[in-house]
């Protein structure tokens, strides 16, 4: 089965801090994803990278960078957290190829912001 | 663009009812679509998906959905809920091609009350 694993479960951080979040993969997948999950507004997509050291801006993309230097390993920075990015954070990861495949998804991040 | 709807946050069904769970979808090609489920505090899985030939998809745990394109709806059914539906459930849409912008609804909280 393919396994997405993050570094966190909960995560408490303070504002202005710089945080780091940790999403690996163990299926040898080409695509990563970072969404962020709120009540209401589902799911958003912040970024996604189809290759190492590839990225490309999501929706919402403000507020935050990737990066990508290994296949499995794709991290989410916040380089000034601030409230309004309290949420949760999924990572997601899937085959490469057209828009049919599954995204495989970790068991989320939730993140308060103090 | 692509997009999607999920009018009902919250639905609550007895056990052993049937449900349905609604889902519309706006682009100007043609689509994929997908279910995806959340059971709490996990990450989103795979429920079923369609991307061509049978309008009717099923999932191995009795849910279906149908593919309408005059209506452009991709409804969610199950003939008798079980307390372990209990769970949100994503209707997600996503364009052949490009590197798998997928876009997903807003959720829809199925209760199930024993």
């Amino acid at each position: 089965d393919v396994k997405v694993t993050q570094s966190s479960r909960y995560l408490v951080k303070r504002t202005g801090e710089k945080v780091f979040l940790e999403c690996v993969q163990d299926m040898d997948h080409e695509n990563m994803f970072w969404y962020r999950q709120d009540p209401g507004l589902g799911l958003r997509l912040i970024y996604f990278s189809y290759d190492v050291k590839m990225k490309e801006k999501g929706d919402i993309p403000e507020g935050y960078s990737v990066s990508r230097e290994k296949k499995e390993r794709f991290s989410l920075i916040l380089e000034s957290a601030s409230t309004n990015q309290t949420s949760m954070y999924l990572c997601a990861s899937s085959r490469q190829g057209p828009s049919t495949d599954t995204q495989y998804f970790g068991p989320g991040t939730r993140l308060t912001v103090l | 663009a692509q997009s999607v709807t999920q009018l009902d946050s919250q639905v609550p069904v007895f056990e052993e009812a049937p449900v349905e769970l609604r889902c519309n979808y706006s682009s100007s090609v043609s689509v994929y679509l997908f279910w995806y489920v959340q059971y709490p505090n996990q990450g989103l899985q795979l429920l079923l998906k369609y991307l061509s030939g049978s309008t009717l998809v099923e999932s191995i745990n009795g849910f279906e959905a149908e593919f309408n394109k005059s209506q452009t709806s991709f409804h969610l059914r199950k003939p008798s809920v079980h307390i372990s539906d209990t769970a949100e459930y994503f209707c997600a849409v996503s364009e052949p091609g490009g590197y798998q912008k997928v876009t997903f609804g807003t959720g829809t909280k199925l209760q199930v009350i024993p």
